[in-house]
């Protein structure tokens, strides 16, 4: 196994329009959560997954954000109508239950023009 | 929100030396991790440590962590160039759902 996988590294899309990101988490872990980042800050928590059930959800996720993990294996964010706030580095990481430490995939940078 | 705050927000210090970050926070925790980043990149996991811990060692790491106080403190000795990048402490409360709460991170520059 490799470790969380992102895709894609990098996007542009234009305000308005859709877009979706995928997570392939590390294939025997159970949780798997997605932050965003902001330039000069730490990751904020936006959305967690406990196998495909999405037990948590930041008040940062808008109504135009939604995730899904429907196998409980990888896992998809997609932004609805993008803004340039939306702007950020999403990143992806999961971990196994019981277990210390989050291990992050490189990260999808949204760029929104 | 960030719960973390780091301490010094930015740090440059020579190779060979040694280099202390400090970590604050607000709540009770049930682990408090550290993580590296570099430019651009994905975090990646350093050293956790327990609440009911107060030290911990990995290799060039050490870790202490003060609850009374709600802080945290990571040590990197005998740096190296390679050291160079953005350090967050992370804690943990526990409970399942709510993920990790990041500080704002150190960037920390090693000068060869």
């Amino acid at each position: 196994d490799t470790g969380v996988s992102q895709d894609p590294r990098h996007k542009i899309t234009k305000r308005g329009q859709n877009v979706t990101f995928r997570c392939d988490p590390i294939s025997e872990h159970n949780r798997l959560y997605w932050y965003r980042q902001t330039l000069g800050q730490g990751p904020e928590f936006l959305t967690y997954f406990q196998n495909e059930a999405q037990l948590e959800k930041s008040r940062l996720l808008s109504d135009r954000f939604s995730a899904e993990r429907p196998k409980g294996s990888f896992s998809t964010l997609e932004i609805q109508r993008t803004e340039q706030g939306d702007s950020a580095m999403y990143l992806c990481a999961s971990s196994l239950e019981g277990k210390g430490g989050a291990f992050f995939g490189q990260g999808t940078r949204l760029t929104v023009v | 929100s960030q719960q973390g705050e780091e301490d010094p927000q930015a740090l440059s210090i020579q190779e060979g030396e040694n280099a202390t970050m400090n970590c604050s926070y607000k709540t009770s925790i049930n682990n408090l991790q550290w993580y590296r980043q570099n430019s651009g990149r994905g975090l990646v996991h350093l050293i956790l440590i327990r609440s009911n811990e107060r030290e911990k060692h990995s290799g060039r790491l050490r870790v202490t962590l003060d609850t009374s106080k709600k802080s945290s403190s990571l040590l990197i000795t005998a740096s190296r160039a390679a050291d160079t990048a953005s350090y967050f402490c992370a804690t943990y409360s526990g409970g399942g759902a709510d993920g990790l709460t990041f500080g704002k991170g150190t960037h920390l520059i090693i000068q060869p």
